[in-house]
């Protein structure tokens, strides 16, 4: 059973640039939550996806967008990209229809932006 | 608003000692509280959880038990080993929402 994966594993991209980012859910899963996790610090929550809408949202500007796909995988996308952009970012999955909840994680995408 | 406040690392310790990490919260109601952890390179994994107050949440010789009077889930286990080197959050998710909100991490490092 395969867990979260999440693609790519690192990326360098330059100020100004757009970005995006994939994940696909554990296998059973039908909700995506997405994280920034900045160097030294707690992950910090972007938003959830959950029926192909945007469910909830965190304290992150409008360059920040998603998408979930009909398959429950989702992407990140990041216009204008800051220096400050450069970190961690978490994808996670869970269980709405089941009512469960929990989130598992995958390994993340190292975005570096120069 | 919600938050999590975790004990500043980073903690060192030799292997079998006894290991507690602090966590406390502000949140209304009643929220889930979690412990993950994170290796060297890799993601989170969820070490243990407890939904409601006095519940005690065990996994790996790793236990925290949820203290509403004093709005604490601190983690702790008996004996570490070298292998527990990792980064520790606290995290909560409130009765309202589905995010998880997190603490800023307490790194362990234990030594042979």
């Amino acid at each position: 059973d395969a867990g979260v994966t999440q693609s790519p594993t690192h990326l360098i991209k330059t100020r100004g640039q757009q970005v995006t980012l994939r994940c696909s859910p554990k296998s059973g899963h039908d909700t995506v939550s997405w994280y920034q996790q900045a160097l030294g610090q707690g992950p910090q929550f972007i938003f959830q996806y959950y029926e192909e809408e945007e469910r909830q949202r965190g304290n992150f500007p409008d360059r920040f967008s998603g998408h979930q796909f009909p398959n429950y995988s989702s992407e990140l996308n990041v216009n204008a990209l800051l220096l400050g952009d450069s970190a961690l970012y978490l994808c996670a999955s869970s269980s709405t229809g089941q009512g469960t909840y929990e989130q598992y994680f995958g390994p993340g995408t190292r975005l570096t932006v120069t | 608003g919600n938050s999590v406040t975790q004990m500043e690392g980073p903690v060192t310790l030799s292997e079998e000692a006894f290991l507690t990490i602090n966590c406390t919260y502000t949140a209304t109601g009643y929220p889930s509280l979690f412990w993950y952890v994170q290796y060297p390179g890799e993601g989170l994994q969820l070490l243990l959880k407890a939904t409601k107050a006095d519940d005690k949440g065990s996994n790996k010789g790793f236990e925290a038990t949820y203290r509403k009077e004093t709005t604490s889930f601190h983690l702790e286990k008996g004996s570490v080993q070298v292998s527990d080197s990792a980064v520790y959050f606290c995290a909560l998710r409130d009765q309202a929402g589905t995010a998880l909100i997190f603490g800023k991490g307490t790194t362990l490092s234990v030594s042979s």
